[in-house]
């Protein structure tokens, strides 16, 4: 496709529950970025995969969260045994180059909503 | 520790009138800064961008002001129009990769 695609854009489930969101990056971009925005907050830096290095978790808020990215291409985040303080909008990027040459392109989002 | 901080979380413009839109930052060794622009229901998009060896980068009606010694970096847009209504954020870098965004400010340009 021609943007970044994420899915699902909406997901609902109970506390204690697994998600998976997935990200699909634009062709040939080589670094991807995982953001969440939960609400009244900015753009929460979560997780950096560029090429084959190894990622940078820095930003991952506990050990229930994970991510890879399989073949350079698509992005998988993992939310184990959710909490309410999981619900957020999480947001996949990706770009053509990693550092300071210019713009992130996002995609849409997975609304997540933990009961 | 917010690192880069949007001090206004709204701001309401008459249309045609100039937005001006404020982010101040922390960390001296950002060398790099970028507004995104924010519609309901949809990722944040890439405005424009602003090198820290600039003060000035204009295109169009969005212009970006840096001052380095105050650590703040300014959006201006001219003339404002309803479809400028969004959500902004500022974002630094500090020659890596890894981008730092402010909490944004909602914008609501009035007709």
């Amino acid at each position: 496709g021609a943007g970044v695609s994420q899915s699902p854009s909406n997901k609902v489930t109970e506390k204690g529950k697994d998600v998976e969101l997935r990200c699909d990056p634009i062709s040939g971009h080589t670094a991807l970025y995982w953001y969440r925005q939960s609400l009244g907050q900015g753009l929460e830096f979560l997780i950096y995969f560029q090429g084959n290095s190894a990622p940078d978790k820095s930003g991952l808020p506990s050990d229930r969260f994970s991510a890879e990215r399989t073949g350079g291409s698509v992005s998988t985040l993992t939310i184990q045994r959710t909490q309410q303080e999981d619900s957020a909008v999480y947001l996949c990027a990706s770009s053509l180059f990693s550092g300071n040459t210019g713009e992130l392109f996002f995609g849409e989002g997975s609304r997540l909503t933990v009961l | 520790d917010q690192q880069v901080k949007q001090n206004s979380p709204s701001l309401s413009v008459q249309e045609g009138r100039i937005s001006i839109l404020n982010c101040d930052y922390t960390n001296s060794m950002f060398d790099y800064f970028l507004w995104y622009k924010k519609y309901p229901a949809e990722g944040p998009t890439f405005l424009i961008s602003i090198s820290s060896i600039k003060d000035k980068n204009e295109d169009g009606r969005f212009t970006v002001f840096l001052n380095k010694s105050a650590k703040h970096l300014s959006l201006h847009i001219v003339p404002s129009q309803p479809g400028d209504s969004a959500v902004y954020f500022c974002a630094a870098i500090s020659g890596t990769y890894k981008y730092i965004f402010g909490t944004g400010t909602r914008l609501k340009v009035l007709a």
